[in-house]
């Protein structure tokens, strides 16, 4: 099983500002299925990216990623209000297609 | 438009049966991988297990195999999650997602609402 880890746990930042949040795989990702989805309380994830770099339907340009092999990245070029969630990555090369354990964004 | 609608929250009792389902429309049903994600309280996100409805073909995660049962009913478009015995352990919000593509391989792009399950003497 490919575990993911992803940092950092938590993260305290503002409107406007820009963001990298780590996602590390175990074990190489096979042809780079990596996802990665935005949830908000009380709401089902979204998908964001997938591919590790390819944006998603109707997802905004500010966000983008990239990596390959272990190490993947999710970028928020300048932080929007409506930002403030928490951030999945997630593999879809090997079965089980294993999540990492979340990254929290919040308002500072 | 692809919908993916959930039945709604369940409260059982430890040791009781439930099956919970996830009623599709806007697509081809055979023809696309769905599967299910659990999120305990204040927790993060685990992939669980799909099914092919096509052929039928499942992959389940190894943490939750024999403990649920993956399965599809392609006359009404439906995939389902069961249990036989209930534990408080299984206590969470249940998704339905749907891959992207006709590969195991594609992201999850369509989400139902989410299901709660309550496990409680």
């Amino acid at each position: 099983e490919i575990v993911l880890t992803q940092s950092p746990g938590t993260l305290s930042l503002s409107p406007g500002e820009r963001v990298t949040l780590s996602c590390r795989a175990s074990q190489s990702v096979s042809s780079s299925y990596l996802a990665w989805y935005q949830q908000k309380r009380g709401q089902a994830p979204r998908l964001l990216i997938y591919d590790a770099s390819s944006r998603a339907t109707g997802i905004p340009d500010r966000f983008s990623g990239s990596g390959s092999g272990t190490d993947f990245t999710l970028t928020i070029s300048r932080l929007e209000p409506e930002d403030f969630a928490v951030y999945y990555c997630q593999q879809c090369g090997s079965s089980p297609y294993t999540f990492g354990q979340g990254t929290n964004l919040e308002i500072k | 438009e692809v919908q993916l609608v959930q039945s709604g929250a369940e409260v059982k009792k430890p040791g009781e049966s439930l099956k919970i389902s996830c009623e599709t429309s806007g697509y081809s049903f055979t023809n696309y991988w769905i599967g299910w994600v659990r999120q305990m309280p204040g927790k993060g996100l685990e992939w669980m297990a799909i099914i092919y409805p096509g052929d039928s073909d499942i992959k389940y995660n190894p943490s939750f195999q024999g403990q649920v049962t993956i399965s599809a009913d392609n006359s009404i478009s439906t995939a389902y999650l069961q249990w036989s015995s209930l534990e408080a352990s299984d206590t969470a919000i249940y998704y339905c997602a749907r891959h992207a593509g006709g590969s195991s391989h594609g992201p999850l792009k369509y989400w139902g609402q989410g299901t709660l399950v309550t496990v409680s003497s």
